[in-house]
């Protein structure tokens, strides 16, 4: 089973910054937590990590709360390409593989 | 680079019948995934490869085999297939060096009737 639990759908106007939440409670010292996304019916697509310092990068941020039992991924200026199934992750890569276990995700719509 | 590639994009099979959905990759990965999707449900890991001829059970494995003899190649084999084999199959890749990354194909629709 997945180890997070995450809102099953949100809207968010065109422009405007989603804030999806995620809810790690169990996560362990040496899990990450991972975002990626699927927009319709395609591969999912990896959007970003962290372990415990908030993380940026050309699609996102990730904010992790300092007990890292939650965290936000925030697309700061949605757009109608942005709508799509957002999977929050917890993984263990000590071993080096990153075997996901995806949970339903949240349903996000960008609204125009 | 075409990335992860998958064949075929749709197929429906009877009961009992037995297939291979084909995967491959052009970026020199060393990992390579398969997944199901359910119908409205996340992914889940079917089998993996770190390497050719190394492969290891995911999380649901009955009913499948996988062989891994290139490192370009990780074909999935149905056999015997059941209607809850339903499903949508994505193979993914990534590199060693920052396999969290995975590349998806874009899919294999199979209905089992």
């Amino acid at each position: 089973d997945a180890k997070t639990t995450q809102p099953t759908s949100m809207d968010c106007a065109e422009g405007r910054a989603a804030n999806l939440p995620c809810n790690h409670s169990t996560i362990s010292g040496n899990e990450y937590v991972y975002w990626y996304r699927q927009i319709h019916s395609q591969g999912p697509q990896y959007i970003i990590h962290g372990l415990k310092n908030n993380e940026t990068n050309e699609m996102a941020s990730l904010i992790i709360t300092e007990d890292r039992k939650s965290s936000t991924l925030i697309l700061p200026h949605a757009t109608l390409r942005d709508t799509a199934v957002y999977y929050c992750i917890v993984s263990d890569t000590t071993s080096g593989t990153y075997k996901y276990i995806f949970g339903t995700g949240t349903r996000l719509k960008v609204l125009a | 680079n075409a990335g992860v590639t998958q064949t075929p994009k749709f197929r429906i099979l009877k009961i009992g019948q037995s297939m291979t959905l084909q995967c491959t990759q052009d970026m020199n990965h060393n990992y390579m995934y398969w997944y199901r999707q359910d119908p409205g449900m996340g992914l889940k890991l079917i089998y993996y490869s770190v390497g050719a001829g190394i492969t290891d059970k995911g999380e649901v494995p009955n009913g499948y085999n996988v062989s891994r003899s290139t490192t370009e190649d990780f074909p999935l084999r149905l056999e015997l297939a059941a209607p809850s084999q339903t499903s949508v199959y994505f193979c993914a890749s990534s590199k060693p060096q920052s396999s969290y990354e995975q590349y998806f194909g874009p899919g294999t629709r199979l209905t089992v009737t």
